[in-house]
């Protein structure tokens, strides 16, 4: 069967370390891979895309890895803040299915304390 | 300022009643999606249309209809709301290609008692 599965539930760190975040898939064949954050009582909010052929992408202090042989992505937070703190998607597009449909991981609740 | 309006924030409707959840974009995107989010179980697509005057189920579509008359309007409607509707339901959209993200609403609170 198809999963996509987000390391723990929760994950705290410390302010000022690196945040890693990780997804797996099974069964997919990803044409991308997107990764959002969603707040309490919000909608989740887009972060960054990353393509089937990328390997790696940055985005200020956020940066996202694809490994297409490991079938997994990893989301790198840097120099982590309190206002980090929130619910990380991954979502991934299949490339056989409809074409902008995406499936999304369960999230990663992440805390940052001072 | 650009992006997605859901009506009503939050609703408790009595079971057997009919609903519709309304959802509005102005950034003239083509596709627009109906998810679910549950605890425990994510985000889950329920109905989805890639362009106006077309829609596809998704993966948990019983009991939800949507209609996709124009490009900016995508409601969904609960013919007979059941407890186990009970969720919090967001509306999105995105581009045809997705390459630009989905863009979210702030969601519907929906109760059904």
């Amino acid at each position: 069967s198809q999963k996509i599965e987000q390391n723990s539930e929760a994950l705290n760190i410390q302010e000022g370390k690196t945040a890693t975040l990780t997804c797996n898939y099974t069964n997919y064949s990803p044409a991308y891979l997107q990764w959002y954050r969603q707040d309490p009582g919000r909608g989740p909010v887009f972060l960054l895309l990353i393509r089937e052929n990328e390997k790696e992408k940055r985005k200020e202090r956020l940066k996202v890895t694809f490994d297409t042989t490991l079938k997994q992505s990893l989301f790198h937070i840097t120099a982590s803040q309190p206002a980090d703190s929130a619910t990380y998607l991954c979502a991934l597009r299949d490339r056989g299915s409809t074409l902008g449909r995406l499936y999304f991981g369960r999230g990663t609740q992440l805390t940052v304390w001072p | 300022i650009a992006g997605i309006t859901q009506a009503p924030t939050s609703q408790i409707l009595a079971a057997g009643r009919r609903m519709t959840l309304r959802c509005t974009q102005d950034m003239r995107h083509n596709a627009m999606y109906w998810y679910r989010q549950d605890l425990g179980l994510g985000l889950r697509l329920i109905h989805y249309s890639n362009t106006a005057g077309t829609t596809g189920k998704g993966e948990v579509p019983d009991g939800y209809s949507v209609s996709r008359a124009n490009t900016d309007d995508f409601p969904l409607t609960l013919a007979s709301a059941v407890p186990s509707q009970t969720s919090v339901y967001f509306c999105a959209s995105s581009d045809s290609r997705g390459w630009g993200g989905y863009t979210f609403g702030s969601g519907t609170r929906l109760t059904v008692v």
